[in-house]
């Protein structure tokens, strides 16, 4: 079994709809994050959080919402879709390390596409 | 703020060497790491550097010089299956959060 899973893996939605990106994992680490990949753009970090009461913001985290119902789940919110937002959505985690790199571990990704 | 500056695409055959350089801009800076992305696949990590100096995982190697904000990633004796897109990516100053680069686009041509 993957250790980050993400749900849908693909989701077609219409502008103005909400709808929720969803991130599990089984690595028991402290820490996630969610980014989204545009072409060129390389990946760029919505929001992270570095435990369950610990919810921060992003490079780009205007027009999402995240919430951290459990040390394994982290979820994205789009509160009423636009066409800008089309695409590829990862979620990640990471163990907190005092003072030593913390290689980051991706889930399979999110397509998602607004109309 | 941080940036990082890659080159968008590099091709190479089978067999040989190639080096993908990084040059970042970051008020803070805690190491560069390295990502692959195979097409349809999610990032996985490659390698970091913290200090100055050549780090070498098999095939693969990434440079790090503080002082000129540069790194390179080299591929050593391509295969086709390298042909994937290469990230770096800076640790900043706060946290773990990292600055990706827009990514290098390596073709392994035969």
């Amino acid at each position: 079994d993957a250790d980050v899973t993400q749900t849908p893996r693909n989701r077609i939605t219409k502008t103005g709809k909400r709808i929720m990106l969803e991130c599990s994992q089984t690595k028991g680490h402290d820490r996630m994050y969610w980014y989204r990949q545009d072409p060129g753009l390389g990946l760029r970090l919505i929001y992270y959080s570095f435990d369950v009461k610990d919810i921060n913001k992003g490079e780009i985290s205007d027009g999402y919402s995240v919430s951290r119902q459990a040390q394994a789940k982290f979820s994205l919110s789009l509160e009423s879709a636009i066409p800008n937002q089309t695409a590829l959505y990862f979620c990640a985690t990471s163990e907190r390390l005092a003072g030593i790199q913390e290689t980051q571990y991706f889930g399979p990704g999110t397509r998602l596409l607004v109309l | 703020g941080q940036s990082l500056e890659q080159p968008s695409e590099v091709t190479a055959v089978e067999g040989a060497i190639v080096q993908i350089n990084c040059t970042y801009q970051t008020s803070g800076f805690y190491g560069l790491s390295w990502y692959q992305q195979h097409d349809g696949g999610a990032p996985t990590f490659l390698s970091y550097n913290a200090l100055d100096g050549l780090e070498e995982t098999g095939r693969f190697s990434s440079f790090l010089s503080r002082s000129d904000s540069y790194g390179y990633l080299l591929l050593q004796e391509l295969q086709m299956k390298d042909s994937a897109s290469y990230f770096c990516a800076v640790r900043g100053s706060a946290g773990n959060m990292l600055t990706f680069g827009g990514g290098t686009r390596l073709m392994v041509k035969p």
